[in-house]
């Protein structure tokens, strides 16, 4: 089945730590993004790349970082720069501008 | 600059009433125009789009949207809502190289 895969599902990060959340996704779509969500705030768009290894920063990307080496992976770092960084992440593909199919999403949380 | 606009943060109607939700969007070309919708801790399900043609889509478990030029407005309707319909909903324009959402709609659903 195509589609596209997050892990983990629950993320814990200590004060201070990196952590890396995994996409995956096999649909062959060139486009790939990363959203948090926060209750209230809809989806604010983080990271985004249209091309393997290029990316642009959307509206929040400050304490983040990506790396598109492949096609089908689109990794999400979150660094110790991130002030506040507990939330859920949904990570999308799509075919261009066209619709975006999302991921089961990530929460993490702060320890 | 906010491109998409969900006027409605909750929205509650009884069981088996009809349904708008308000989306407007603020784009210089033609859009594409989404509706999403998210059951809690999951990722977004897309209802339905519009890229072209007829402005009145149809879409999946019922529902509908009509994209009004005139107005910038992208409406989702449903003329009787079942219990399961309780969700949040959003908006979300395709424009440029990426997706932007508005901060979505909460339906509740009244017995």
């Amino acid at each position: 089945d195509g589609g596209i895969t997050q892990s983990p599902k629950y993320l814990f990060r200590k004060e201070g730590q990196n952590v890396t959340l995994s996409c995956e996704q096999n649909l062959n779509h060139d486009a790939m993004y990363w959203y948090r969500q926060d209750p209230g705030q809809g989806l604010r768009l983080i990271y985004y790349s249209q091309i393997v290894n290029d990316f642009q920063k959307g509206d929040i990307a400050e304490g983040y970082s990506v790396s598109r080496e492949k096609k089908e992976s689109f990794p999400l770092t979150v660094t110790s720069a991130q002030k506040n960084p507990t939330a859920f992440y949904l990570c999308a593909s799509s075919i261009g501008r066209g619709e975006a199919f999302f991921g089961q999403g990530t929460r993490l949380t702060v320890v | 600059a906010q491109s998409v606009t969900q006027p409605d943060i909750h929205i509650t109607v009884s069981e088996g009433a009809s349904l708008e939700l308000r989306c407007n969007y603020s784009y210089g070309a033609t859009p594409y125009l989404f509706w999403y919708v998210q059951s809690p801790g999951q990722g977004l399900q897309l209802l339905l789009k519009y890229f072209s043609g007829d402005t009145l889509v149809q879409g999946i478990k019922g529902f509908e949207a009509e994209f009004k030029r005139s107005q910038s407005s992208f409406n989702l309707r449903k003329p009787s809502v079942h219990w399961s319909d309780a969700a949040e909903y959003f908006c979300a324009v395709g424009r440029d190289d990426k997706i932007i959402f508005g901060k979505g709609t909460r339906l509740h659903i009244l017995p």
